[in-house]
Protein backbone atom coordinates (compact mmCIF):
# COMPACT_ATOMS: atom_id res chain seq x y z
CA UNK A 1 0.00 0.00 0.00
CA UNK A 2 1.41 3.43 -0.46
CA UNK A 3 2.16 5.70 2.35
CA UNK A 4 2.19 9.00 0.46
CA UNK A 5 -0.63 10.50 -1.91
CA UNK A 6 0.67 13.16 -4.98
CA UNK A 7 -1.67 15.98 -5.48
CA UNK A 8 -2.14 17.05 -8.19
CA UNK A 9 -1.23 14.15 -10.24
CA UNK A 10 -0.74 15.81 -13.31
CA UNK A 11 0.47 19.61 -13.67
CA UNK A 12 0.73 21.87 -16.76
CA UNK A 13 2.39 25.28 -16.23
CA UNK A 14 4.22 27.62 -18.83
CA UNK A 15 7.69 28.64 -18.52
CA UNK A 16 8.59 30.70 -15.54
CA UNK A 17 5.56 29.90 -13.30
CA UNK A 18 5.80 28.10 -10.00
CA UNK A 19 5.13 24.83 -9.62
CA UNK A 20 3.54 23.58 -6.55
CA UNK A 21 2.65 19.90 -5.36
CA UNK A 22 1.23 18.14 -2.29
CA UNK A 23 1.88 14.65 -0.53
CA UNK A 24 -0.24 13.59 1.83
CA UNK A 25 0.99 10.53 4.09
CA UNK A 26 -0.62 8.50 7.20
CA UNK A 27 1.79 7.38 9.63
CA UNK A 28 4.27 8.82 11.68
CA UNK A 29 7.22 9.51 10.15
CA UNK A 30 11.17 9.74 10.60
CA UNK A 31 11.57 11.79 7.19
CA UNK A 32 10.14 12.84 3.99
CA UNK A 33 11.61 12.84 0.73
CA UNK A 34 11.45 13.98 -2.72
CA UNK A 35 12.65 12.76 -5.94
CA UNK A 36 12.43 13.53 -9.38
CA UNK A 37 12.74 11.39 -11.86
CA UNK A 38 12.82 12.13 -15.92
CA UNK A 39 11.18 9.46 -18.57
CA UNK A 40 12.81 6.55 -18.99
CA UNK A 41 15.50 7.13 -16.20
CA UNK A 42 15.95 6.39 -12.57
CA UNK A 43 14.94 8.59 -9.63
CA UNK A 44 17.02 11.47 -8.36
CA UNK A 45 16.95 12.88 -4.61
CA UNK A 46 16.04 16.26 -4.24
CA UNK A 47 15.36 17.39 -0.65
CA UNK A 48 15.00 15.20 2.70
CA UNK A 49 13.03 17.19 5.72
CA UNK A 50 12.96 15.72 8.63
CA UNK A 51 10.33 15.37 11.01
CA UNK A 52 11.28 18.06 13.11
CA UNK A 53 12.03 20.76 10.14
CA UNK A 54 9.10 22.58 8.81
CA UNK A 55 11.02 23.77 5.69
CA UNK A 56 13.87 23.70 3.60
CA UNK A 57 15.78 25.46 0.23
CA UNK A 58 17.63 24.00 -2.33
CA UNK A 59 17.95 25.95 -4.99
CA UNK A 60 14.94 27.01 -6.55
CA UNK A 61 12.82 24.62 -4.53
CA UNK A 62 11.10 24.59 -1.29
CA UNK A 63 9.77 22.13 0.97
CA UNK A 64 7.45 22.38 3.65
CA UNK A 65 5.86 19.95 6.10
CA UNK A 66 3.32 19.89 8.48
CA UNK A 67 3.48 16.83 11.17
CA UNK A 68 0.05 17.98 12.51
CA UNK A 69 -1.78 17.63 9.18
CA UNK A 70 0.69 14.63 7.66
CA UNK A 71 1.28 16.47 4.66
CA UNK A 72 4.06 18.00 2.69
CA UNK A 73 4.56 20.23 -0.32
CA UNK A 74 7.27 20.73 -2.93
CA UNK A 75 7.32 24.30 -4.99
CA UNK A 76 9.56 24.87 -7.91
CA UNK A 77 10.11 28.49 -8.42
CA UNK A 78 10.60 29.99 -11.90
CA UNK A 79 10.33 26.42 -14.14
CA UNK A 80 12.36 25.46 -16.75
CA UNK A 81 11.77 23.09 -19.44
CA UNK A 82 14.26 21.16 -18.05
CA UNK A 83 11.91 20.62 -14.73
CA UNK A 84 9.64 18.55 -16.91
CA UNK A 85 9.76 15.44 -15.01
CA UNK A 86 7.52 13.06 -12.56
CA UNK A 87 7.95 13.87 -9.03
CA UNK A 88 7.71 11.74 -6.25
CA UNK A 89 7.41 12.04 -2.54
CA UNK A 90 8.61 9.35 -0.24
CA UNK A 91 7.87 8.53 3.50
CA UNK A 92 10.48 7.34 5.85
CA UNK A 93 8.21 5.50 8.54
CA UNK A 94 8.95 5.23 11.92
CA UNK A 95 7.80 1.57 12.45
CA UNK A 96 9.54 0.54 9.00
CA UNK A 97 13.28 0.68 9.93
CA UNK A 98 14.73 3.21 6.85
CA UNK A 99 12.77 1.87 4.02
CA UNK A 100 11.06 4.38 2.00
CA UNK A 101 7.70 4.12 0.36
CA UNK A 102 6.86 6.18 -2.70
CA UNK A 103 3.97 7.65 -3.55
CA UNK A 104 1.96 7.68 -7.28
CA UNK A 105 3.94 10.77 -8.83
CA UNK A 106 3.26 14.23 -10.07
CA UNK A 107 3.52 14.75 -13.71
CA UNK A 108 5.06 17.99 -14.18
CA UNK A 109 4.90 19.60 -17.81
CA UNK A 110 6.66 22.78 -18.49
CA UNK A 111 5.99 24.59 -21.66
CA UNK A 112 8.42 26.39 -23.31
CA UNK B 1 31.48 9.58 -7.31
CA UNK B 2 30.31 6.19 -9.53
CA UNK B 3 26.88 5.98 -9.29
CA UNK B 4 24.75 2.92 -8.74
CA UNK B 5 25.43 0.53 -12.20
CA UNK B 6 22.35 -1.62 -13.62
CA UNK B 7 22.78 -4.29 -16.36
CA UNK B 8 20.78 -4.91 -18.67
CA UNK B 9 19.47 -2.20 -19.32
CA UNK B 10 16.45 -3.33 -20.95
CA UNK B 11 15.37 -7.16 -21.27
CA UNK B 12 12.64 -8.95 -23.52
CA UNK B 13 11.94 -12.43 -22.12
CA UNK B 14 8.49 -14.76 -22.83
CA UNK B 15 6.41 -15.76 -19.94
CA UNK B 16 7.67 -18.81 -18.01
CA UNK B 17 11.39 -17.86 -18.44
CA UNK B 18 13.87 -16.81 -16.51
CA UNK B 19 15.57 -13.58 -15.95
CA UNK B 20 18.41 -11.62 -13.48
CA UNK B 21 19.26 -8.01 -12.88
CA UNK B 22 22.47 -7.05 -11.62
CA UNK B 23 23.47 -4.16 -9.53
CA UNK B 24 26.72 -2.24 -8.14
CA UNK B 25 25.99 -0.09 -5.29
CA UNK B 26 28.20 2.98 -4.16
CA UNK B 27 31.06 2.38 -2.86
CA UNK B 28 30.65 2.24 1.00
CA UNK B 29 26.87 2.33 0.90
CA UNK B 30 25.80 -0.41 3.42
CA UNK B 31 21.96 -0.51 2.18
CA UNK B 32 20.85 -1.37 -0.77
CA UNK B 33 16.92 -1.57 -2.34
CA UNK B 34 15.57 -3.02 -5.26
CA UNK B 35 12.47 -1.67 -6.33
CA UNK B 36 9.72 -2.41 -8.77
CA UNK B 37 7.85 0.60 -10.99
CA UNK B 38 5.19 -0.54 -13.40
CA UNK B 39 4.53 2.03 -15.78
CA UNK B 40 2.54 5.60 -14.36
CA UNK B 41 3.20 4.35 -10.41
CA UNK B 42 5.20 4.97 -7.84
CA UNK B 43 8.65 2.93 -7.15
CA UNK B 44 7.45 -0.25 -4.59
CA UNK B 45 9.98 -1.95 -2.59
CA UNK B 46 10.97 -5.49 -2.81
CA UNK B 47 13.52 -6.05 -0.73
CA UNK B 48 15.81 -4.12 1.43
CA UNK B 49 19.75 -5.38 2.06
CA UNK B 50 22.07 -4.16 5.14
CA UNK B 51 25.22 -5.30 3.93
CA UNK B 52 24.83 -8.89 3.19
CA UNK B 53 21.91 -9.23 5.38
CA UNK B 54 18.11 -9.17 4.40
CA UNK B 55 16.44 -6.75 6.45
CA UNK B 56 12.83 -6.35 4.74
CA UNK B 57 11.86 -9.01 2.32
CA UNK B 58 7.61 -8.97 3.10
CA UNK B 59 7.00 -7.26 -0.24
CA UNK B 60 8.85 -10.07 -2.85
CA UNK B 61 6.90 -12.71 -4.20
CA UNK B 62 9.09 -15.02 -2.92
CA UNK B 63 7.52 -18.17 -4.99
CA UNK B 64 9.41 -16.50 -8.15
CA UNK B 65 11.51 -13.56 -7.05
CA UNK B 66 14.91 -14.38 -5.04
CA UNK B 67 17.41 -11.72 -4.66
CA UNK B 68 21.37 -12.13 -2.79
CA UNK B 69 23.81 -9.49 -1.69
CA UNK B 70 27.03 -11.62 -1.80
CA UNK B 71 30.23 -9.97 0.32
CA UNK B 72 27.70 -7.18 0.83
CA UNK B 73 28.43 -4.97 -2.47
CA UNK B 74 26.93 -6.39 -5.29
CA UNK B 75 23.60 -7.66 -5.84
CA UNK B 76 21.34 -10.16 -8.02
CA UNK B 77 17.38 -10.19 -8.45
CA UNK B 78 16.20 -13.06 -10.27
CA UNK B 79 12.48 -14.11 -10.94
CA UNK B 80 11.71 -17.47 -12.59
CA UNK B 81 9.04 -18.03 -14.05
CA UNK B 82 8.18 -14.50 -15.14
CA UNK B 83 4.60 -13.87 -15.64
CA UNK B 84 2.88 -10.98 -17.65
CA UNK B 85 2.33 -8.96 -15.02
CA UNK B 86 6.35 -8.50 -14.07
CA UNK B 87 6.81 -6.50 -16.76
CA UNK B 88 8.14 -3.16 -15.10
CA UNK B 89 11.22 -1.42 -14.32
CA UNK B 90 13.52 -2.44 -11.62
CA UNK B 91 15.47 -0.20 -9.70
CA UNK B 92 18.45 -0.75 -7.58
CA UNK B 93 18.90 1.88 -5.19
CA UNK B 94 21.90 2.19 -2.06
CA UNK B 95 21.85 4.50 1.02
CA UNK B 96 24.94 5.62 2.95
CA UNK B 97 22.28 5.09 5.76
CA UNK B 98 22.07 2.48 7.95
CA UNK B 99 19.31 0.95 8.69
CA UNK B 100 17.12 3.21 10.98
CA UNK B 101 19.63 6.32 10.39
CA UNK B 102 17.22 8.29 8.21
CA UNK B 103 20.04 11.00 7.29
CA UNK B 104 20.48 10.86 3.36
CA UNK B 105 18.70 9.93 0.39
CA UNK B 106 19.08 7.08 -1.81
CA UNK B 107 21.09 7.43 -4.96
CA UNK B 108 18.79 5.08 -7.59
CA UNK B 109 20.40 3.27 -10.57
CA UNK B 110 18.80 3.87 -14.38
CA UNK B 111 16.59 0.68 -14.34
CA UNK B 112 16.05 -2.06 -16.33
CA UNK B 113 12.92 -1.90 -18.37
CA UNK B 114 11.51 -5.71 -18.37
CA UNK B 115 8.90 -6.42 -20.83
CA UNK B 116 7.15 -9.79 -20.74
CA UNK B 117 5.45 -11.25 -23.61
Amino acid sequence: SQQGEEDPQALSIQEGENATMNCSYKTSINNLQWYRQNSGRGLVHLILIRSNEREKHSGRLRVTLDTSKKSSSLLITASRAADTASYFCATDEKAAGNKLTFGGGTRVLVKP
Amino acid sequence: EAGVAQSPRYKIIEKRQSVAFWCNPISGHATLYWYQQILGQGPKLLIQFQNNGVVDDSQLPKDRFSAERLKGVDSTLKIQPAKLEDSAVYLCASSLDLVGAGIYGYTFGSGTRLTVV
